[in-house]
């Protein structure tokens, strides 16, 4: 079985701060892939980031990064210097088939940055 | 069209009445994903089709649940029988599919509430 946490229910931080959402996945697949979707007040989740687990490379996309160790079975996520509009919630998701299929979600967490 | 399409956006049933959801992907996407979204259960896979390959039903959670693709391309739910826990926000999405290396892109939902 397969499964994501996001301990983080809400979190919230003041505009330019810095800010970690935390994800901690488990599953017994040695071949698998991580995703982090953002799910605007509009309701559509937006894609953010795919990882496979061969990749451990950390990421950097702007002011996006992302952190991969399979060591801790984590995948978190990293804002800085947060913006008005990244207030969302945001989901972390594993799937052990290729790509997209049947993605298994965490909960997500709210993050409210405070102008 | 440019992205995922989903209709109704709302829609208010009474419990025992049966719904139909509707997905429209993007175009040139073979592979089509329902979840449900609720506030008890978090995001949840409902079924997943890929091509012409039989749908993988394994996250519909009773028999009052089901799902048809016509054409490889529009894609209903429909619940049977309506139960309150039924009421929930219906996600589609799509994507290239297995083999390809693309992310699943999703549609802003159909908020079903069951009265």
């Amino acid at each position: 079985a397969q499964k994501v946490t996001q301990a983080q229910t809400e979190i919230s931080v003041v505009e330019k701060e810095d800010v970690t959402l935390d994800c901690v996945y488990e599953t017994r697949d040695t071949t698998y892939y991580l995703f982090w979707y953002k799910q605007p007040p509009s309701g559509e989740l937006v894609f953010l980031i795919r990882r496979n687990s061969f990749d451990e490379q950390n990421e950097i996309s702007g002011r996006y990064s992302w952190n991969f160790q399979k060591s801790t079975s984590s995948f978190n996520f990293t804002i800085t210097a947060s913006q008005v509009v990244d207030s969302a919630v945001y989901f972390c998701a594993l799937s052990t088939n290729f790509g997209n299929e049947k993605l298994t979600f965490g909960t997500g967490t709210r993050l409210t940055i405070i102008p | 069209g440019a992205g995922v399409s989903q209709s109704p956006s709302n829609k208010v049933t009474e419990k025992g009445k049966d719904v139909e959801l509707r997905c429209d992907p993007i175009s040139g996407h073979t592979a089509l994903y329902w979840y449900r979204q609720s506030l008890g259960q978090g995001l949840e896979f409902l079924i997943y089709f890929q091509g012409n390959s039989a749908p993988d039903k394994s996250g519909l959670p009773s028999d009052r649940f089901s799902a048809e693709r016509t054409g490889g391309s529009v894609s209903t739910l429909t619940i049977q029988r309506t139960q309150q826990e039924d009421s929930a926000v219906y996600l589609c999405a799509s994507s290239f599919g297995r083999g390809r290396n693309t992310e699943a892109f999703f549609g802003q939902g159909t908020r079903l509430t069951v009265v």
